[in-house]
């Protein structure tokens, strides 16, 4: 049973509007969360993470929420860029954990 | 640069035949770990490693063997590969023991016929 998902396989983006990704996720031990982005024949790369303690995070373009009572947290990007279409994988982790959770990743393409 | 090394980044093989996977760090990072990614699955831990000679199943091990004989290195082994095996590997490290966030390598993808 996952116990991260990602629920939308794709998203499909003008330039220079918002993308929105989404992550819903079981275990209410988790207490910290990330977002990787993958290009093609690439490793993934870490982009953002959260800390259960707070309920937004934002490094430039990108902002990621948490809303532990719902246990589902979001990506936003903006404004979205060509550069941005990857696949975004979402991932948690417990506090004394020694792995990252995995979601299935949403396919991301932004068109100019 | 700071970065992971796998080789090979293809393999093609047959089933049965032993094949290694090599996963080098230069971070000089403790903790290192594999996954495997599949379609609709995500990335799922195959093997971890909290330090030299200090290794542990993750959530997918069956099949799969690994040895930390150095600081630097995690290679991945298949002793009898097959088909089900066939999938998209990535090597990963971490400088707080698996906490945070980790630098992937560039993966290697296998195909078991």
């Amino acid at each position: 049973d996952q116990q991260v998902k990602q629920n939308s396989p794709s998203l499909s983006v003008q330039e220079g509007r918002i993308s929105i990704l989404n992550c819903d996720y079981t275990n209410s031990m988790f207490d910290y969360f990330l977002w990787y982005k993958k290009y093609p024949a690439e490793g993934p790369t870490f982009l953002i993470s959260i800390s259960s303690i707070k309920d937004k995070n934002e490094d430039g373009r990108f902002t990621v929420f948490l809303n532990k009572s719902a246990k589902h947290l979001s990506l936003h990007i903006v404004p979205s860029q060509p550069g941005d279409s990857a696949v975004y994988f979402c991932a948690a982790q417990m506090e004394y954990g020694n792995k990252l959770v995995f979601g299935a990743g949403t396919i991301l393409r932004v068109k100019s | 640069e700071a970065q992971v090394t796998q080789n090979p980044r293809y393999l093609i093989t047959v089933t049965g035949k032993k094949l290694t996977v090599t996963c080098s760090q230069n971070m000089n990072h403790e903790y290192m770990s594999w996954y495997r990614q599949d379609p609709g699955l995500g990335l799922r831990q195959i093997y971890y490693s909290m330090n030299v000679e200090v290794t542990d199943k993750g959530d997918v091990p069956e099949g799969y063997k690994v040895s930390r004989k150095e600081k630097r290195n995690f290679p991945l082994i298949l002793e009898s590969p097959s088909p089900n095996q066939t999938s998209l590997y990535f090597c990963a490290s971490n400088s707080r023991g698996g906490l945070g966030s980790y630098t992937f390598g560039s993966g290697t993808r296998l195909t078991v016929v």
